[in-house]
């Protein structure tokens, strides 16, 4: 079974400050993950993933994301947090194990992110 | 990029009638769709997957004779509520995923969701 904990429910932080939302995971083959972003009363867009390779991850809007195999963790980081980042973020894994196929992805209860002016 | 719309954005209808929501894949092919639903406090249930050509796989719990799903198409999903009733109320997001794409692919691309209200 997978599973993914984001054990924040709301993170606050001030504009210009640098952002960090925990994701933590589990599965039995190797991990894909997955960073999306929900805004108010949209679906969610993908932020960025992590497959193989490098464990620092750049994404869409400054986002970049560090897998880290020993502690199980793919945290969601921004330098510089603004306004508009205010949405919910919701992190997501997969078993990698084949292609493609039937592995659906599970996904966090999501994290409030709050930037404050 | 992927985009995936769905149709309507909102709907409201009265108890006892049905409602279809359409999820469409505009620039690729989606093999495997999902279902979702999101309740007020912000989690995502995944209501079940289905893939082109096949009967959706339900999850646990979702009954399937109320949320009927239909992959005709490798570019079309849609979702028919029946006999909705107050508590079927609720935001309704459809992701596609195209698995033919390589193993540098697999995230999913969501729709904008259709908030559906009945009364």
């Amino acid at each position: 079974a997978q599973s993914v904990a984001q054990p924040e429910d709301q993170v606050n932080v001030a504009e210009g400050n640098p952002l960090t939302v925990k994701c933590t995971y589990s599965v039995s083959g190797n991990p894909y993950l997955f960073w999306y972003v929900q805004y108010p009363n949209r679906g969610l867009q993908f932020l960025l993933k992590y497959i193989t390779g490098d464990n620092l991850v750049k994404g869409s809007y400054g986002f970049e994301a560090e897998f880290n195999k020993s502690q199980t963790s793919f945290h969601l980081k921004k330098p510089s947090a603004l306004v508009s980042d205010s949405a919910l973020y919701f992190c997501a894994v997969r078993d990698g194990r084949g292609q493609g196929g039937s592995y659906i992805p599970t996904f966090g209860r999501g994290t409030s992110l709050i930037v404050h002016p | 990029g992927a985009v995936v719309s769905q149709h309507p954005s909102r709907v409201i209808c009265k108890s006892g009638t049905s409602v279809k929501i359409e999820c469409r894949s505009l620039d690729f092919q989606a093999t495997t769709m999902f279902w979702y639903r999101q309740f007020p406090k912000k989690s995502l249930m995944l209501m079940a997957t289905s893939n082109e050509g096949s009967k959706a796989t339900y999850e646990q719990g979702v009954e399937k004779d109320k949320f009927l799903i239909n992959h005709a198409s490798l570019t079309l999903s849609t979702l028919t509520v029946t006999s909705a009733h107050p508590e079927d109320s609720s935001f309704y997001i459809c992701s596609a995923r195209d698995d033919f794409r390589g193993t540098s692919h697999y995230e999913q691309y969501f729709g904008p969701g259709t908030r559906l209200t009945v009364t």
